[in-house]
């Protein structure tokens, strides 16, 4: 059954804290992505990554940081330094081609600070 | 930075008429994707039209592209309770690397049956 999980489903962090969200696929996508969704709006691009070992910043990378060890998996991080990180987190991944950049959604994390 | 607008941001219909919505970008295309996201889940791509397109379809869906006017309509036929979602336009711009996309604001449907 092939897809794109992230967990945890709801996340509660107190102030100060870093707080590590999981997204994996088995669609063998080279691309990943890590969006922002605050209410009402639309997506905010944080950081994504074309490739093993490799990532970019996207607009609102600021108290967010990434890392891509394994084609798998692109976990994210944030960081106390976030001032207002309340939000819901998606991750997506795709095939990057002349085919077409279709980008297949996780369900989402739902980060809330205390 | 948000390249897509989308118009309505909010529109409210009953079950079996037709919805549209409109959506406008700023830089040139490679192509225009259309998602669904129901309230609280993750989004869910629903079809994807080529700069060199002008109209496809899929289902009940009918997307149209202007290059010319850098806008974009979804039109949903004979729409149903189940249609009930928030509708984004994203765009592929022109030179973009690593196949980001850009998302509109969205237009939040609602249905009533």
């Amino acid at each position: 059954d092939g897809g794109i999980t992230q967990s945890p489903k709801y996340l509660f962090r107190k102030e100060g804290q870093n707080v590590t969200l999981s997204c994996e696929q088995n669609l063998n996508h080279d691309a990943m992505y890590w969006y922002r969704q605050d209410p009402g709006q639309g997506l905010r691009l944080i950081y994504y990554s074309q490739i093993v070992n490799d990532f970019q910043k996207g607009d609102i990378a600021e108290g967010y940081s990434v890392s891509r060890e394994k084609k798998e998996s692109f976990p994210l991080t944030v960081t106390s330094a976030q001032k207002n990180p309340t939000a819901f987190y998606l991750c997506a991944s795709s095939i990057i081609g002349s085919g077409g950049n279709e980008q297949f959604f996780g369900p989402g994390t739902r980060l809330t600070v205390l | 930075s948000q390249q897509g607008e989308e118009d309505p941001q909010a529109l409210s219909i009953q079950e079996g008429e037709n919805a549209t919505m409109n959506c406008s970008y700023k830089t040139s295309i490679n192509n225009l994707q259309w998602y669904r996201q129901n309230s609280g889940r993750g989004l869910v791509h629903l079809i994807l039209i080529r700069s060199n397109e002008r109209e496809k379809h899929s289902g009940r869906l009918r997307v149209t592209l202007d290059t010319s006017k850098k806008s974009s309509s979804l039109l949903i036929t004979a729409s149903r309770a189940a249609d009930t979602a928030s509708y984004f336009c994203a765009t592929d711009a022109r030179g973009n690397q690593g196949g980001k996309l850009i998302f509109g604001q969205g237009t939040e449907l609602s249905v009533k049956p």
